[in-house]
């Protein structure tokens, strides 16, 4: 089946604790992304990549790393997590024909809790 | 002045109703847009989208961009509970980025 899984999917954690979320997907996408979503703010863009070693920065990248070393893998690292972190984190990919990235697959979503 | 603005609602209409929901942009310079579905406990998924002005049909579904008043609009016919979802609209301005909408949780009452 083809999908983006994220891994953990619910993350309880204390301020200061470096942390990975893992995306991947099976589908042979250039394009991935992360984002974040607040009530009132909607998703906004994190980070993300066009291609493997190539990525850059979205709307909200403070406090966030990513790293493309692989096609299919897309990992979201916090160094050192705050509570203003507290939100619930997608991961997405796009086929990117002609780097046109509008039609992006999403991840089911990982809550994180920051305390 | 944010790229795009949506209501964020929550909309309540009685199965059967017509949905209109909306968004406003701010730059004339954008040509793809786009709505998301996202159902509860769910990631987004892409339910259509435009290519600069005009309307597109899909089913029970349209997708209309004034890009006169840089507004963007989709209608729901005939909706159904199972329409009941968050509403995103989104914008391609190119490059890597999508800008998005804060959504609007709707909500169809049998």
């Amino acid at each position: 089946e083809a999908q983006v899984t994220q891994n953990p999917r619910y993350l309880i954690t204390v301020t200061g604790k470096k942390l990975t979320v893992t995306c991947s997907q099976n589908m042979n996408h250039e394009y991935m992304s992360w984002y974040r979503q607040d009530p009132g703010l909607g998703l906004r863009q994190i980070y993300y990549s066009m291609n493997v070693e190539v990525t850059d920065k979205g709307d909200v990248p403070e406090g966030y790393k990513v790293s493309r070393k692989e096609k299919r893998n897309f990992p979201l690292i916090l160094e050192s997590p705050s509570p203003n972190q507290t939100s619930l984190y997608f991961c997405a990919s796009s086929p990117s024909p002609s780097g046109s990235i509008y039609e992006q697959y999403f991840g089911p979503g990982t809550r994180l809790t920051v305390t | 002045q944010k790229e795009v603005e949506q209501d964020p609602g929550p909309l309540s209409v009685p199965e059967g109703a017509i949905v209109s929901l909306n968004c406003t942009y701010s730059n004339s310079a954008f040509q793809y847009f786009m709505w998301y579905r996202q159902y509860s406990r769910k990631g987004p998924e892409l339910l259509m989208y435009t290519y600069s002005s005009g309307n597109k049909e899909d089913g029970r579904f349209t997708a209309q961009v004034d890009k006169s008043s840089k507004y963007i609009s989709l209608f729901i016919r005939d909706s159904q509970p199972s329409d009941s979802a968050t509403y995103l609209c989104a914008i391609f301005p190119g490059g890597g980025k999508l800008i998005f909408g804060q959504g609007t949780e709707l909500s169809v009452k049998p």
